[in-house]
């Protein structure tokens, strides 16, 4: 059965560092999100992408996030100058249709821990 | 704004009880309503979704049941198992994008 993959599944990094999160949606899929999960808490919504440009992003968001898709299969989160409060595992999905109709599907995650 | 608020924060049963969460939401124009569940330290699986144009829908012991008028969903499990026992969150759809509720973390009691 085809799966989003993540990687790293763990980075450590020191505060300021920048940090490159990718994914591989699965393959006939068109739409693409991030996801941000703190320990104990909910799973809040970054960033939404379809037809190579920015659909949605939340308001946790902001400058130093980006997202790129650099070829056909892979799909990147970059967070420029990483902050404390940046660790979180972090979850790529991808689904066929808008999010509105259609199932997401999950990676398994890629912890991010800032020192 | 819009959001999607799920209730209770916890539930904890005995086995072999029935457990039921409830979500509410905000946008009107939302058509679809999934329930996922979370393993401790896995990822979110969809579990059971239902779409605006029924009313109810049960995959053996779980089952969703949404009112549109009230704009609210709830899962419903029975027979509880201690399998059963994770993270559970709705969601809703904010600017056609999924939106999740705060989660219910289920205990299941042997």
């Amino acid at each position: 059965e085809p799966e989003v993959t993540q990687t790293p599944s763990h980075q450590v990094t020191q505060m300021g560092q920048e940090v490159i999160l990718r994914c591989v949606p699965i393959s006939n899929h068109l739409y693409f999100y991030w996801y941000r999960q703190i320990l104990g808490q909910k799973v809040e919504f970054l960033v939404s992408f379809y037809n190579n440009e920015i659909s949605e992003k939340s308001e946790i968001f902001d400058d130093q996030f980006s997202v790129e898709r650099p070829d056909g299969s892979n799909f990147t989160l970059k967070i420029r100058s990483t902050k404390l409060e940046d660790s979180a595992m972090y979850f790529c999905a991808s689904s066929l249709l808008t999010g509105n109709t259609g199932e997401l599907f999950f990676g398994e995650g890629s912890r991010l821990t800032v020192l | 704004g819009e959001n999607v608020e799920q209730h209770p924060s916890t539930l904890s049963v005995q086995e072999g009880d029935s457990a039921v969460i409830k979500c509410t939401y905000s946008d009107s124009a939302s058509n679809y309503f999934p329930w996922y569940k979370q393993e401790l330290g896995k990822r979110p699986q969809l579990i059971i979704d239902i779409r605006s144009n029924v009313g109810e829908k049960k995959d053996q012991r779980i089952a969703v049941t949404l009112n549109k008028t009230a704009k609210h969903f709830s899962l419903h499990i029975t027979e509880t198992q201690p399998e059963d026992s994770a993270v559970y969150f709705c969601a809703g759809i904010i600017n056609n994008d999924m939106r999740f509720g705060a989660g219910t973390r289920l205990t299941v009691k042997p």
